[in-house]
């Protein structure tokens, strides 16, 4: 399995400027989770997809942040417009129901987004 | 409070050595427990998980888990560099997992 994909792996954009990442599970799993990761507040969950319904969205920071899951292997973050402090790092990652006990989170490689 | 804390280090510990990290949580309703460990620049990866009082070994791994302290650790034994990363400490909540801060640990060669 590849494991799970995003892509860019890097964007660097303007202010104001729209940004689309994108996320491709792995095969199988049920859930996807979107991340953003900086040095002050760490790893903060955004918003998670079961079976490609949005469970909770809580942690997405305004209405600029919105995301989709048409179907089961692609996900979208979008945040239209952007902004300086939402450079970070960008992490999905999924992982199967949980069984017996909690489930591993697979995690992406990750996004790094630079807004200038 | 927030749900669960660590150290940020960094923590530099000489190779050959025992790396202890420690975090705690506010939550007396948890029942398992993740550490993470994630490299510069890259996302993070499961290495241990701990559901019950007491010890869980790994290989040079150990979890120690006290719920009535509300407190887990991870001990590594005969620290290599390649223990160098940012360790994270993580509870499950439902469908989701909670990640601390993470602390950042630095094995001297």
């Amino acid at each position: 399995d590849a494991g799970v994909i995003q892509s860019p792996r890097h964007e660097v954009t303007e202010m104001g400027q729209e940004v689309t990442l994108r996320c491709k599970p792995i095969s199988g799993h049920d859930y996807l989770f979107w991340y953003r990761q900086t040095m002050m507040r760490g790893l903060e969950l955004l918003i998670y997809f079961n079976n490609n319904v949005p469970i909770d969205d809580s942690g997405m920071p305004e209405d600029r942040f919105s995301a989709k899951m048409p179907n089961a292997s692609f996900s979208t973050l979008k945040i239209q417009p952007s902004e300086p402090r939402d450079s970070a790092v960008y992490f999905c990652a999924s992982s199967s129901p949980p069984t017996s006990g909690p489930s591993e989170q697979f995690f992406g490689p990750g996004t790094r987004l630079t807004v200038l | 409070q927030k749900e669960v804390e660590q150290n940020s280090g960094p923590l530099s510990v000489p190779e050959g050595a025992i790396a202890s990290l420690n975090c705690t949580y506010s939550d007396r309703g948890s029942q398992s427990f993740f550490w993470y460990r994630q490299y510069s620049g890259k996302s993070p990866e499961l290495i241990m998980s701990i559901y019950s009082n007491g010890d869980k070994e790994d290989g040079r791994f150990t979890a120690q888990l006290n719920k009535a302290s509300q407190y887990v650790s991870l001990l590594i034994r005969d620290s290599q560099p390649s223990d160098s990363a940012t360790y994270l400490c993580a509870v499950p909540r439902r469908d989701k997992i909670i990640f601390g801060k993470g602390t950042r640990l630095h094995i001297l060669p």
